[in-house]
């Protein structure tokens, strides 16, 4: 069965410090990896994807198949980055999406 | 913002009560979706639809039915609402065109709290 783990409820970290946000899965099959982001105020939306290989508001995000792992990494956290995380999966055909508890992120100044 | 609107956006009920949610889309997106957010559970999929007409139980479907007659509106409807189903329910839709592949990206209303009294 499909599952996605977000092992810390809250992250707090100081300006300028590194973050990681970790997320683990399980998958029969191979899964397709996101992370979405909720700030204050604001929808849902997706931050970054596997698929993309990309790097959005300095964050990146990799694959790691042995450990089936996902942490999502910043080197200098920001106190605009606070906001609710959430790691989620989806096969390759992305009709169903599986979401983590998700990780509250704090950033202090 | 997607244009995907969720009503009503609060409401308090009595249990025992049909409830009845809306998600309207204008983006003739395929895919929609119906989560519930709880602490400590994140978003949990209840019921999605890949057409009209056609929908799928979700991780959380026991107490919760939905229907899609248009594209656009996707109804999620609690027969008897419990305590238990006290949540912010999120609608969130997703591409996918027929004969296309979708870029797997979600979309997602604002939200509607429900509180069972």
């Amino acid at each position: 069965a499909q599952r996605v783990t977000q092992p810390e409820k809250l992250l707090s970290v100081f300006k300028g410090a590194p973050v990681e946000l970790k997320c683990n899965y399980s998958y029969s099959g191979s899964p397709e990896l996101f992370w979405y982001v909720q700030y204050s105020r604001q929808r849902l939306q997706l931050l970054l994807r596997h698929i993309s290989r990309e790097s959005i508001k300095g964050f990146t995000a990799d694959l790691n198949k042995g450990e089936t792992s996902f942490h999502l990494k910043k080197p200098f956290a920001q106190e605009e980055d606070s906001a609710m995380y959430y790691c989620a999966l989806s096969g390759y055909n992305f009709n169903k999406f599986y979401f983590g508890s998700g990780t509250k992120l704090n950033v202090k100044p | 913002d997607a244009g995907i609107t969720q009503s009503p956006r609060h409401k308090v009920t009595e249990t025992g009560t049909p409830v009845t949610l809306r998600c309207h889309q204008t983006e003739n997106h395929r895919y929609m979706y119906w989560y519930r957010q709880d602490p400590g559970h994140g978003l949990r999929l209840i019921h999605y639809s890949y057409g009209v007409k056609d929908t799928d139980k979700g991780e959380v479907s026991d107490g919760y039915s939905v229907s899609r007659s248009k594209t656009e509106d996707f109804l999620l409807t609690l027969e008897s609402a419990t305590s238990s189903q006290t949540s912010v329910y999120f609608c969130a839709i997703s591409d996918g065109t027929s004969g296309g592949r979708s870029t797997g990206e979600l979309f997602f209303g604002e939200g509607s709290r429900l509180t069972v009294l």
